[in-house]
């Protein structure tokens, strides 16, 4: 069974670009939530999804974040325009249901030049 | 304005146990104790979590004081593959609220 499954797993990219991450859940999860990690603020908390619909996205920094949900088995994490304090490594979890084990992705390592 | 407390860092001999404590004095009756680890590099991992009674899996044990206001997690024979740091998590059951990681515990296990 396969797990979480994120894209890219490495990005570099300069400063002003759109950066996408993808995130694949496990089949059959219906939570799904986006965490970012760096040394200064450890592991963030950004948005999180109930059955596609964004429950709480307090956690995103700004308006040039944003995330969606299309379907069940797709998400993906939007940063327009990225600076270089967005460097960090994202992490896309996901759970059977509210308040069960998540599970975690390898993460994305996103540097802006 | 964390719920939990953690040492920020511990040691432990490779063989020995490793007994991590977290402080969450403030905990509400419906709400879980979860701790989960990260190995350097990689996402998160679940380890355990309880209500107010010990449990067991295979591979940690978690102690909650019966005040619940505290609780330990015991790795029983610490290997050089459980360095990690560890997270102290209270949340509620079938809520997806609060699920948010403070800054955990460095655990270096030794040989």
């Amino acid at each position: 069974d396969a797990g979480v499954i994120q894209s890219p797993r490495h990005e570099v990219t300069e400063m002003g670009q759109e950066v996408t991450l993808r995130c694949k859940p496990i089949s059959g999860h219906n939570s799904l939530f986006w965490y970012r990690q760096t040394m200064m603020r450890g592991l963030e908390l950004l948005i999180y999804f109930n059955n596609n619909v964004p429950i709480d996205d307090s956690g995103m920094p700004e308006d040039r974040f944003s995330a969606k949900m299309p379907n069940a088995s797709f998400s993906t994490l939007k940063i327009q325009p990225s600076e270089p304090r967005d460097s960090a490594v994202y992490f896309c979890a996901s759970s059977r249901e509210p308040g069960g084990e998540l599970f975690f992705g390898e993460g994305s390592r996103l540097t802006v030049l | 304005d964390a719920k939990t407390t953690q040492p920020t860092s511990m040691d432990c001999a490779e063989g020995r146990a490793a007994n991590l404590p977290c402080n969450h004095s403030t905990i509400s009756g419906n709400e879980y104790v979860y701790w989960y680890r990260q190995i350097h590099s990689q996402g998160p991992q679940y380890i355990i979590h309880g209500l107010k009674n010990n449990e067991t899996n295979e591979m940690a044990s978690l102690i909650i004081t019966e005040d619940r206001k505290s609780s330990t997690l015991i790795l029983p024979h610490a290997t050089l593959r459980d360095t990690a740091v560890y997270y102290c998590i209270v949340r509620p059951l079938y809520n997806n609220n609060d699920m948010r990681f403070g800054a955990g515990t460095r655990l270096t296990v030794k040989p």
